[in-house]
């Protein structure tokens, strides 16, 4: 199956830095690209939405000043968390969808994740 | 709104036994689909199977096997003879609509199914 990779897999910040996270997809071009957030014992919540060259969707109570992303290509998505705090701490994983235009349909393939932690 | 209901937070089994793990899910497309995720301590999540609204044969892979049943709105994984390495988080899916590019998928709480030796 296709791969989806994620950069870096653990990441411990001081409180107010920025930290970046990277998605690529690397064996296919991913028309979306997601991101969730995931804490301890608890479920995968979208956070947002992105496409190649837009402006990414955000889900509600997600503040996209806080969180930025950047889908600049096919194969690559970042997230930025600015002005990180301890409520950041988090394990952060994103996804990407391949359209298979011929079956109307998709596959996903989701990341590693990446691990933040905010001192 | 969708929403998936996985009402078993925990399952403990000893090694061998059969474990079933249950999935409801709500949507008012009749277009959709379903989807089962295993998510072992490493963190990494992965695809187990995907059912589109369409189909509702139940399917089975080794040891897995999944029911569909779209009168009871339910998505049921059976994992038999169990073993430790299943442990791990699972989670059910949907996404509502013709899968479009934008499509979001909802997960479950998840189920912790613990395998003991």
């Amino acid at each position: 199956g296709a791969v989806v990779s994620q950069h870096p897999s653990r990441v411990i910040c001081k409180s107010g830095t920025s930290v970046k996270i990277e998605c690529r997809s690397l064996d296919f071009q991913a028309t979306t690209m997601f991101w969730y957030r995931q804490f301890p014992k608890q479920s995968l919540m979208l956070m947002a939405t992105s496409n190649e060259g837009s402006k990414a969707t955000y889900e509600q109570g997600v503040e996209k000043d806080k969180f930025l992303i950047n889908h600049a290509s096919l194969t690559l998505s970042t997230l930025t968390v600015t002005s990180a705090h301890p409520e950041d701490s988090s394990f952060y994983i994103c996804s990407a969808r391949e359209w298979a235009s011929g079956d109307r349909s998709y596959e996903q393939y989701f990341g590693p994740g990446t691990r933040l932690t905010v001192t | 709104a969708q929403k998936v209901t996985q009402a078993q937070t925990e399952i403990s089994v000893v090694e061998k036994e059969d474990v079933t793990l249950d999935c409801v899910y709500e949507t008012r497309d009749t277009t959709y689909y379903l989807f089962w995720y295993k998510q072992p301590p490493s963190g990494e999540l992965v695809f187990l199977i995907r059912r589109n609204s369409f189909d509702e044969q139940n399917e089975i892979s080794g040891r897995y096997s999944w029911n569909f049943q779209k009168s009871t709105s339910s998505f049921n994984f059976t994992i038999t003879a169990s073993q430790v390495v299943d442990s791990a988080v699972y989670f059910c899916a949907l996404s509502e609509g013709l899968a479009g590019a934008n499509s979001k998928l909802t997960f479950g709480k998840g189920i912790t199914l613990s395998v003991r030796p």
